[in-house]
């Protein structure tokens, strides 16, 4: 069974840094492409970035460009988003996704883990 | 980048009745295009792919149509489940981007 498990949300103050993981379960890790989308409170998804199979390449959208970096860490089959110079618009639950096969589409999803940026 | 603009915002519809969703792409995004529904505090549930497609375990009553930039998707007779927000992706090219979503009311 794929699982998608997030962790490493929590309050934090503009400007400041937060680190999530995702840690995967259930397929070859190494054969997907991986996602990052986020949700405000109230408000519609929000495509944040993706990486590579071999994490060689990567892709955010316009707003975390400079700030955000995803990786991976094939070894312990584990997704990460290290989130720098945090805005309060940052604030949302940020959801792991898989990405299927030979399309962009994302039948997986992690349960979410919930970033406040806040002073 | 992309813009995905979905319509109506909110569509009230009764259960038995037909629902029709829409998605327009500001680019050509060809039939890389998914529709995903979305109850409360729970994570997006994939419907359509490649804009025609259904997922694994979707009923037939979801249907996706559609190729260039614009989309439909349709429910033909709701079920009281499927009262829930409903979202387009395209995966075109990055980013990828969302529609804002279309909430589907009682």
């Amino acid at each position: 069974e794929v699982q998608l498990v997030e962790s490493g949300g929590g309050l934090v103050q503009p400007g400041g840094s937060l680190r999530l993981s995702c840690a995967a379960s259930g397929f070859t890790f190494n054969n997907f492409w991986m996602t990052w989308v986020r949700q405000a409170p109230g408000k519609g998804l929000e495509w944040v970035a993706n990486i590579r199979q071999d994490g060689n390449e990567k892709y955010y959208m316009d707003s975390v460009k400079g700030r955000f970096t995803i990786s991976r860490d094939t070894a312990k089959n584990s997704l990460h988003l290290q989130m720098d110079s945090l805005r309060a618009g940052d604030t949302a639950v940020y959801y792991c996704a898989r990405q299927d096969y030979g399309s962009g589409s994302y039948s997986y999803w992690g349960q979410g883990t919930l970033v406040t940026v806040s002073s | 980048e992309i813009a995905m603009t979905q319509s109506p915002a909110t569509l009230s519809v009764s259960p038995g009745e037909r629902a029709t969703l829409s998605c327009r792409a500001s680019q050509r995004v060809i039939n890389n295009l998914a529709w995903y529904q979305q109850k409360p505090g729970q994570a997006p549930r994939l419907l359509i792919y490649g804009a025609s497609t259904r997922a694994t375990g979707i009923p037939a009553r979801f249907s996706g149509s559609g190729s260039g930039t614009e989309f439909t998707l349709t429910i033909s007779s709701l079920q009281s489940e499927d009262f829930a927000v409903y979202y387009c992706q395209q995966y075109r090219s990055w980013p990828y981007t969302f529609g804002q979503g279309t909430k589907l009311d009682i």
